[in-house]
């Protein structure tokens, strides 16, 4: 399938490896934040959400973190595996509502094995 | 379950002309958003359908149009083409007034404008 992360900053990590991917965001009125995982040829796929009332989640091999007041946002994923190249999309939805979801920048995930 | 589908796959169209691209929902699933995702960018929210009418509408012209069906599938609407509208089209799920938000997105339709 084509690509959507031509232009996109790439990290490089092997395989067993821990990845961090950073994102900023810029509204902060926002009250909830989603990592989502867009691998090629495919829609972007729900990994984790956090409350903006919370600084960590975890998930399975994945934790975010949200520091409100830098505006930033960090998904770390343990033990790297192959499958985990893609491009990683952080989204803020703000207190509005109806489930509009704003996109930030992405990061390329390669995996080196 | 065959979650969010979307036609067609592939799309190639010319200037001026008009497209509709079609999307039917996760079943169980009444609400329906329409995203552009240019190469190399992440999605861009262009509207949302909820009981047959558009809801919220992201920073898109007119040119932008959509509809939903009492079957609550959805199509988008494209006139008069412009060489940047080529992107990847993609349709998001989702039921309403959820405590969180987790949207199915299907895998899109890609439009090539000549």
């Amino acid at each position: 399938g084509e690509s959507v992360g031509l232009h996109l900053p790439t990290l490089s990590v092997q395989e067993g490896d821990n990845s961090i991917i950073n994102c900023a965001y810029s509204n902060s009125a926002s009250d909830y934040f989603i990592w989502y995982k867009q691998e090629s040829g495919k829609g972007p796929q729900f990994i984790i959400d956090i409350r903006s009332n919370m600084d960590k989640r975890q998930g399975q091999r994945v934790t975010v973190l949200l520091n409100k007041t830098v505006k930033h946002l960090s998904l770390q994923i343990a033990a790297t595996q192959p499958g985990d190249s893609a491009v990683y999309f952080c989204a803020e939805i703000g207190s509005g509502g109806y489930q509009k979801v704003t996109f930030g920048t992405g990061t390329k995930l390669q995996v080196i094995p | 379950d065959a979650g969010v589908t979307q036609s067609p796959t592939h799309l190639i169209k010319t200037r001026g002309q008009q497209v509709t691209l079609r999307c039917s929902p996760k079943s169980g699933h009444d609400t329906v958003s329409w995203y552009q995702q240019a190469l190399g960018q992440g999605p861009q929210f262009i509207f949302q359908y909820y009981e047959e009418e558009e809801r919220q509408r992201g920073n898109f012209p007119d040119r932008f149009s959509g509809h939903q069906f009492p079957n609550y599938s959805s199509e988008l609407n494209v006139n008069a083409l412009l060489l940047g509208d080529s992107a990847l089209y993609l349709c998001a799920s989702s039921r309403p007034y959820m405590t969180y938000n987790e949207q199915f997105f299907g895998p899109g339709t890609r439009l090539t404008v000549l």
